[in-house]
């Protein structure tokens, strides 16, 4: 099946500071979102972005389907932003079969 | 307008024991399923469901059953419950274009957290 690794697996910021979380992915996909899941496990929908670029406020994603990865833009970090990172794919076929990379965890201090 | 709502939100089992983790949408979604995530290990799929009265099996279906009997509902079953079954539960779903192979935006419930003793 698909493999989807996410890089870095752990990161620290200073409040204030941009990163970039990176999703590489071993088969064509249809289907391509991030989510955040914070400290309270819950798990929220950042982008639903299977090519191209979006963005909403302070974070940004980019998807180029070809080269097989997306990269999720965090900028002006805040304490807010921690939590756990997920990247989660979707290759063809008429399934619902969405597969989890194993999450960046950020830590952002104040 | 609810989502996805999974009950109950904490269980605890005794070994052997049976129980049913509920998942409901009020979204008329196609798509529903579950996952496991333990610690270190991410998000796994364990069933998934097209369709009512269609259900597939995920990565780590051994130890659950699923039905889905009307488009709103996707109830978990677990038969005789081991401490390897110890983990959150989310519960998610999602909606499907008409005449495509695509699924939309996944959205997921708030968790269900199983402890097996």
């Amino acid at each position: 099946g698909i493999q989807v690794e996410q890089s870095p697996p752990d990161l620290i910021l200073q409040e204030g500071a941009n990163s970039t979380l990176r999703c590489n992915f071993s088969d064509s996909v249809n289907n391509l979102q991030w989510f955040h899941q914070n400290p309270w496990g819950q798990l929220i929908n950042l982008f639903y972005i299977p090519s191209g670029t979006k963005q909403n406020g302070r974070l940004s994603a980019t998807t180029v389907a070809t080269e097989r990865y997306s990269l999720l833009y965090i900028s002006s970090s805040q304490t807010t932003d921690s939590g756990v990172y997920f990247c989660a794919v979707k290759t063809g076929s008429n399934t619902g079969k969405l597969i989890f990379g194993q999450g960046t965890t950020l830590q952002v201090k104040p | 307008n609810a989502g996805v709502t999974q009950t109950p939100k904490f269980q605890v089992l005794k070994t052997g024991q049976s129980m049913t983790l509920q998942c409901a949408q009020d979204m008329n979604h196609e798509y529903m399923s579950w996952y496991r995530q333990d610690p270190g290990m991410g998000l796994r799929l364990i069933h998934y469901s097209v369709g009512a009265g269609i259900t597939d099996q995920g990565e780590v279906p051994n130890g659950y059953n699923v039905s889905r009997s009307t488009t709103e509902d996707f109830p978990l079953r677990l038969l005789s419950a081991a401490p390897s079954q110890t983990s959150v539960y989310f519960c998610a779903s999602s909606y499907r274009p008409s005449g495509t192979s695509v699924t939309g935006e996944l959205f997921f419930g708030e968790g269900s957290r199983l402890t097996v003793l």
